[in-house]
């Protein structure tokens, strides 16, 4: 889950700006760790996922740093685009279980 | 085309009813989940299966029932025990080696 300090519910990001998105997660036998992306009206995408193991992450524009002395994960947008206009959720998932936790997203709106 | 679809993306449910929601995957996944998500919240698990002909309660199951008699099937019925089914429920699937549950498009219950 998200604690009320971490996580902001609503960010709002000029295009072409970077986007940071923040999770705090609770426990801290969680192993691995996905965001996903969800447009209004559709199931949830796969953006990234992170192991335990690591501490950073890059894929196509994003970038997942993992910090488990805080257990804290954010998602790192770079040049945001109005495509990027969606609520994002964390996931974790605690070794050895098939059930994954997630956070109560963060809307991320795209300014032109 | 590889993916989860789920039927119907709408649906109506009347006083007493009880209603099933389709989801059938392609993709060879052998585990299969059910949430449900409330409007600004995060995704809370009903049910799961890890294996045809067996599944597990999540953290909302009354009120539900699932049925996994096919691999790449899970339909999940809506009782009239659940007195509160107006939400949007989201299937999704993953293997066992792979962490990541990738998500169907969803199904909007609505209560008449």
């Amino acid at each position: 889950g998200e604690s009320v300090g971490l996580h902001l519910p609503t960010l709002s990001v000029q295009e072409g700006d970077n986007s940071i998105i923040n999770c705090a997660y609770s426990n801290s036998a969680s192993d691995y760790f996905i965001w996903y992306k969800q447009e209004s009206g559709k199931g949830p995408q796969f953006i990234i996922d992170i192991r335990s193991n690591m501490d950073k992450r890059q894929g196509q524009r994003v970038t997942v740093l993992l910090n488990k002395t805080v257990k804290h994960l954010s998602l790192q947008i770079a040049a945001t685009q109005p495509g990027d206009s969606a609520v994002y959720f964390c996931a974790e998932r605690i070794i050895n279980d098939y059930k994954l936790s997630f956070g109560a997203g963060t809307t991320v709106t795209v300014r032109a | 085309d590889g993916g989860i679809t789920q039927s119907p993306k709408y649906l109506f449910r009347k006083e007493g009813q009880n209603v099933t929601l389709s989801c059938e995957q392609n993709l060879n996944h052998d585990a299969m989940y059910w949430y449900r998500q409330d409007p600004g919240q995060g995704l809370r698990l009903i049910y799961y299966s890890q294996i045809v002909n067996d599944f597990q309660k999540g953290d909302i199951a009354e009120g539900y029932s699932v049925s996994r008699e096919k691999k790449e099937s899970f339909p999940l019925t809506v009782t009239s025990a659940q007195k509160n089914p107006t939400a949007f429920y989201l299937c999704a699937s993953s293997t066992v080696s792979q962490e990541t549950q990738y998500f169907g498009p969803g199904t909007r219950l609505l209560v008449l």
